[in-house]
């Protein structure tokens, strides 16, 4: 079964680090494009960032400089490391698989609050 | 920066009627990479539209695609109970629309 699963998230203070993991079973997250997808408090749907399958990465302009999108092959899983958090990143973070120009398998989400 | 606007903000209808929902954009987008989202309330979007009007492992054909350029629709045919929820579009894997909220009218 192809799936998804999100972990790390919880509240942390502003300025502070978190690391989300997603977890794929099922295909080959090396071979796909993967993206980190987010979504605030009652608010719609903001693309966050993307790996390639070769390795380039892209990043929304809200999170540029502050998060780093990778991925580690052996363990089949997709990484979102965030520093200097801010309250405005509180949102639950989804990881997403692409296919097709378009995002086919989603996790359950991650939930990051940021807050003192 | 595309910006792709949706509307109506929230449609009100009742199971059976036929829902129309629009994606605009700012500047015109290719085909292949725009998509269609559906998500409920407490759970991950699901795919429903790629490439603008190709439909999804296990969505119904009630739910179709079309549009080009700048402008985009999906349309459901006949609304079933499940259906009423939060629609997005999305292009290029990037921006997405700031959604569609189907009600129960």
């Amino acid at each position: 079964e192809v799936q998804l699963v999100e972990s790390g998230g919880g509240l942390v203070q502003p300025g502070g680090s978190l690391r989300l993991s997603c977890a794929a079973s099922g295909f080959t997250v090396s071979s796909n494009y993967m993206s980190w997808v987010r979504q605030a408090p009652g608010k719609g749907l903001e693309w966050v960032s993307v790996i390639y399958s070769g390795g380039s990465t892209y990043y929304a302009d809200s999170v540029k400089g502050r998060f780093t999108i990778s991925r580690h092959n052996s363990k089949n899983t997709l990484y979102l490391q965030m520093n200097s958090l801010r309250a405005e990143d509180t949102a639950v973070y989804y990881c997403a698989r692409d296919r097709s120009a378009a995002l086919d398998v989603w996790g359950q989400g991650t939930t990051v609050t940021v807050s003192s | 920066e595309i910006v792709l606007t949706q509307s109506p903000g929230t449609l009100s209808l009742s199971p059976g009627e036929r829902a129309t929902l629009s994606c605009r954009a700012s500047q015109s987008v290719s085909s292949s990479y725009l998509a269609w989202y559906q998500q409920k309330p407490g759970q991950a979007p699901r795919l429903l539209i790629y490439g603008a009007s190709s439909r999804a492992t296990g969505i119904p054909d009630r739910f179709s695609g079309s549009g080009s350029g700048t402008d985009f629709t999906l349309t459901i045919s006949r609304l079933e109970p499940e259906d009423f929820a939060v629609y997005y579009c999305q292009q290029s894997l990037r921006t997405f629309g700031q959604g569609t909220r189907l009600e129960i009218k």
